[in-house]
């Protein structure tokens, strides 16, 4: 149980370009998904809260302008990079917390590998 | 506000070693407490979590970890390292209400033959 799928798992685009990834929750509901950023041989770093049925909450310096989050049903959250640029490229990792659990466990998807050309 | 410190970027234990990886939790209210574990360009996976039960949490793989309040520690272990426990170990705290998760800068874990 509680797995969590993202796709595309890898992605090149060209400068400019807008890139989609989605975040599902296999076999749980997802009140709240949650949106990372990793750099290489670094921790990770909440760009934004994604909320079913709400806008996103954005942690400070994110801009929510480029970093397009959209959470329209309890199993399905989307990040959209708009006009991808080169120091965009880095790995995207979502999680899902199952909206029966108070323990507020997060479960991860298997990350997705943009690279900006 | 919370955060967590991890004691070394880099463990290199032998096949067959004890595995100990270091975590400190500071948090003004009770605190829960996780332990990832990411290997190569994947995503991260629980191994346990501490939400107020029991302070000796099993988890998967073979590891456990320890709540102590009185050294605000959460230290990973597992008795007999395998080559496939080489991986990258993320340690997190939150805690009720608050779902949002701060991670440490993680440790990676080095198992030589």
């Amino acid at each position: 149980g509680a797995v969590v799928s993202q796709h595309p798992s890898r992605v090149i685009c060209k400068s400019g370009t807008s890139v989609k990834i989605e975040c599902r929750s296999l076999d749980f509901q997802a009140t709240t998904m949650f949106w990372y950023r990793q750099f290489p041989k670094q921790s990770l770093m909440l760009m934004a809260t994604s909320n079913e049925g709400s806008k996103a909450t954005y942690e400070q310096g994110v801009e929510k302008d480029k970093f397009l989050i959209n959470h329209a049903s309890l199993t399905l959250s989307t990040l959209t990079v708009t006009s991808a640029h080169p120091e965009d490229s880095s790995f995207y990792i979502c999680s899902a917390r199952d909206s029966r659990d108070w323990e507020d466990t997060q479960y991860f998807g298997p990350g997705t590998r943009l690279t900006v050309l | 506000a919370q955060s967590v410190t991890q004691l070394g970027s880099h463990v290199s234990v032998s096949e067959g070693a004890l595995v100990l990886l270091r975590c400190n939790y500071s948090s003004s209210v009770p605190p829960y407490l996780f332990w990832y574990v990411q290997y190569p360009n994947q995503g991260l996976q629980l191994l346990l979590k501490y939400t107020s039960a029991a302070t000796l949490v099993k988890g998967i793989n073979g590891f456990e970890a320890e709540f102590k309040k009185s050294e605000t520690s959460f230290h990973l272990t597992k008795p007999s390292a395998h080559m496939s426990d080489a991986a990258e170990y993320f340690c997190a705290v939150s805690h009720a209400g608050y779902s949002t998760l701060t991670f440490g800068k993680g440790t990676m874990l080095l198992v030589s033959p």
